[in-house]
């Protein structure tokens, strides 16, 4: 069966640094690969999404790479801000691409320190 | 303010008593999600609706029902034969228009189940 895997454990890092999160899979090929960011008790926002012929996606301090070859997306936060401290989502497209089924990773916790 | 609302934001009940969670948009989007969130899991897929009076079953749909007889509306309601429906519920809504796939949560009701 499909499975996705999120860097289990959280992630501290000082601000002004790169935050880099994995997302990795096994057992199928997703058509897409969406990025969420959530914060405590409440619903996930979208952030990006990259397609399986698209090798990275950028969207102003925020860059994702997608390697089918090694079923696994990079999510990157460049000089990053407590404020971008949350729980970060990877969710992969299955089944029809047009039912828009998502199957979601677990998450990675991420603390941006001042 | 176009978005998705959910209400309550919690939600109380006895065992063995069913309950129903709303779930509003005013995106006029044509596709509608239910998931799930456990501590610690991703987001699992209860049920999903692309069209008005039709939806589909996701991966844990045992117990829970829905309906869908308007374009802005998608209660859900967990059934007294779910065996554990203490979690935190999302709804999501989409556009099915071409190459759209990122989808808009609401803020999710916790159920809690005594």
């Amino acid at each position: 069966s499909q499975k996705i895997e999120q860097n289990s454990e959280a992630l501290n890092i000082q601000e002004g640094k790169t935050a880099t999160l994995t997302c990795n899979y096994t057992n199928y090929s997703p058509a897409y690969l969406q990025w969420y960011r959530q914060d405590p008790g409440r619903g996930p926002v979208f952030l990006l999404l990259i397609r399986e012929n698209e090798k990275e996606k950028r969207k102003e301090r925020l860059k994702v790479t997608f390697d089918t070859t090694l079923k696994q997306s990079l999510f990157h936060i460049t000089a990053s801000q407590p404020a971008d401290s949350a729980t970060y989502l990877c969710a992969l497209s299955y089944g029809s691409s047009n039912t828009g089924k998502l199957i979601f990773g677990q998450g990675t916790t991420l603390q941006v320190k001042p | 303010d176009g978005g998705i609302t959910q209400s309550p934001k919690y939600l109380f009940r006895k065992e063995g008593q069913n309950v129903t969670l709303s779930c509003e948009q005013n995106l006029n989007h044509d596709a509608m999600y239910w998931y799930r969130q456990d501590p610690g899991q991703g987001l699992r897929l209860i049920y999903y609706s692309q069209i008005v009076n039709d939806f589909q079953k996701g991966d844990i749909a045992e117990g829970y029902s829905v309906s869908r007889e308007k374009k802005e509306s998608f209660p859900l309601t967990v059934t007294s034969a779910q065996k554990n429906p203490t979690a935190f519920y999302l709804c999501a809504s989409r556009t099915t228009a071409d190459m759209h796939y990122e989808q808009y949560f609401g803020p999710g009701t916790r159920l809690t189940v005594t």
